[in-house]
């Protein structure tokens, strides 16, 4: 069976400070992948998806970027945080297929102060 | 553009009591899927249903049902005799095909159900 792993789980970084948030799933192989984010209270905001390694696209300009350098492994990163960054990373998976479910991580709690 | 709605923020029902969520969409596409994702205090979303634009039957597991109408474009969810771990937001998310067959998922803003024992 497929399974998704994130980490950390929690975060607490001050503005200014990169980031690096971790995402890997087991079990599939050639999946595509998904960075969203949840701001507290408010639904999910799709911020990268990516097709194949090396592959990504993105769907919100800001200070974030993200990159997938082996095929199961997903990683989203800031050189610079800011207040605004903060809420809840969540990673998905699907596969390769038109309109395929896509199955979410556990997530990681960011607060930036 | 696609859309989704939920306008039920909030609801509080007593343990055992059945609930409806309801869900509304908006979309130009002719094929599209319909989802409900559970969020528990823990966070992670797990999916519960998904749905093809062309199958209208509605679904039934266990005491979860999904009345799925084309015609008012609304996919409600309901609980039958609710517990307290059914306690959690409830988001309803709409497909949309772009780039290379994958897929993006259009989120309503989401439900908080508690379940009060």
């Amino acid at each position: 069976s497929q399974t998704i792993h994130q980490w950390p789980a929690t975060l607490v970084q001050p503005v200014g400070s990169p980031l690096s948030l971790e995402c890997t799933v087991e079990g599939t192989s050639n999946p595509n992948l998904y960075w969203y984010r949840q701001a507290a209270g408010r639904g999910l905001q799709l911020l990268f998806y990516s097709v194949g390694i090396g592959q990504i696209s993105s769907e919100v300009p800001q200070n974030l970027s993200a990159s997938r350098p082996q095929d199961r492994q997903f990683i989203l990163s800031s050189k610079k945080l800011l207040l605004s960054d903060s809420g809840f990373y969540l990673c998905a998976w699907s596969r390769g297929q038109q309109r395929d479910t896509q199955y979410f991580g556990p997530g990681t709690r960011l607060t930036v102060l | 553009a696609q859309k989704v709605t939920q306008a039920q923020t909030e609801i509080s029902v007593v343990e055992k009591e059945d609930v409806t969520l309801d869900c509304v969409y908006e979309t130009r596409d002719t094929t599209y899927y319909l989802f409900w994702y559970k969020q528990p205090p823990s966070g992670e979303l797990v999916f519960l249903i998904r749905r093809n634009s062309f199958d209208e039957q509605n679904e039934i597991s266990g005491r979860y049902s999904w009345n799925f109408q084309k015609s008012t474009s609304s996919f409600n969810f309901t609980i039958t005799a609710s517990q307290v771990v059914d306690s959690a937001v409830y988001f309803c998310a709409l497909s949309e095909a772009f780039n290379f067959g994958n897929e993006k998922l259009t989120f309503g803003t989401g439900t908080r159900l508690t379940i009060i024992p």
